[in-house]
């Protein structure tokens, strides 16, 4: 089945630095690669989503990247506020109803 | 409404107990799901529900019975848990397309003891 790799488990950055976020995953049918945040005692909320025929995705402040022939897909958050602090989720799947493989999490903690 | 619904919020319950847990969604989704979260991890998928019927079943304990009566609803009946089920269950749906972004509830924390 699918693995998902998600790199740091934990990431401090200061307020109105950059932060990134790292995944692999296994499977090369898999096609399509959401990102969740997950703030303490709430439910994970979509924040940005990328599909196998997109390279790159972008809303405001939040990017996405993906490298198919590495198997690779990262977020980027710009300009950190206080209120990025939480845990973030990178997933993959590739069957029709959405069966979704997570990776490990990364906590991140923006200092003001 | 952009929302999934979970009840209860919060349940405590005995080994012996029997107890269902409940997600409601009125977005016209047809895909519904039952994941188990532990603390510090990530979502664990448990079923999915397809057009009201089980197309997936991760290997979970016959403790756990999901059941779907109709395209809105969907239960997980819970009978002679075991201290390590105690989790956060996050119900989620999404369009049974492929690749359509799946809604999360707010999750039911359970604490068998």
């Amino acid at each position: 089945g699918e693995n998902v790799e998600q790199h740091p488990s934990t990431l401090s950055v200061q307020e109105g630095d950059s932060a990134v976020i790292k995944c692999t995953y296994s499977d090369s049918a898999s096609n399509y690669f959401p990102w969740y945040k997950q703030e303490l005692g709430k439910r994970p909320q979509l924040i940005i989503d990328i599909r196998s025929n997109v390279g790159e995705k972008k809303d405001q402040r939040i990017a996405v990247t993906l490298n198919k022939t590495a198997k690779h897909f990262s977020l980027h958050i710009t300009e950190t506020q206080p209120e990025d602090s939480a845990v973030y989720f990178c997933a993959a799947s590739k069957t029709a109803g959405n069966k979704l493989t997570f990776g490990g999490g990364t906590r991140v903690l923006v200092k003001p | 409404d952009t929302e999934v619904t979970q009840t209860p919020k919060h349940l405590v319950m005995g080994m012996t107990n029997k107890k269902s847990l409940k997600c409601e969604q009125h977005m016209g989704h047809r895909a519904m799901y039952w994941y188990k979260q532990k603390a510090k991890k990530p979502p664990e998928l448990m079923f999915v529900y397809s057009y009201e019927k089980l197309s997936i079943n991760e290997s979970v304990p016959s403790r756990f019975s999901p059941e779907c009566p109709n395209s809105s609803l969907l239960n997980l009946h819970l009978h002679a848990l075991q201290p390590e089920d105690s989790a956060l269950y996050l119900c989620a749906s999404s369009l049974p397309e492929r690749n359509t972004e799946a809604f999360f509830g707010q999750g039911t924390r359970l604490t068998v003891v």
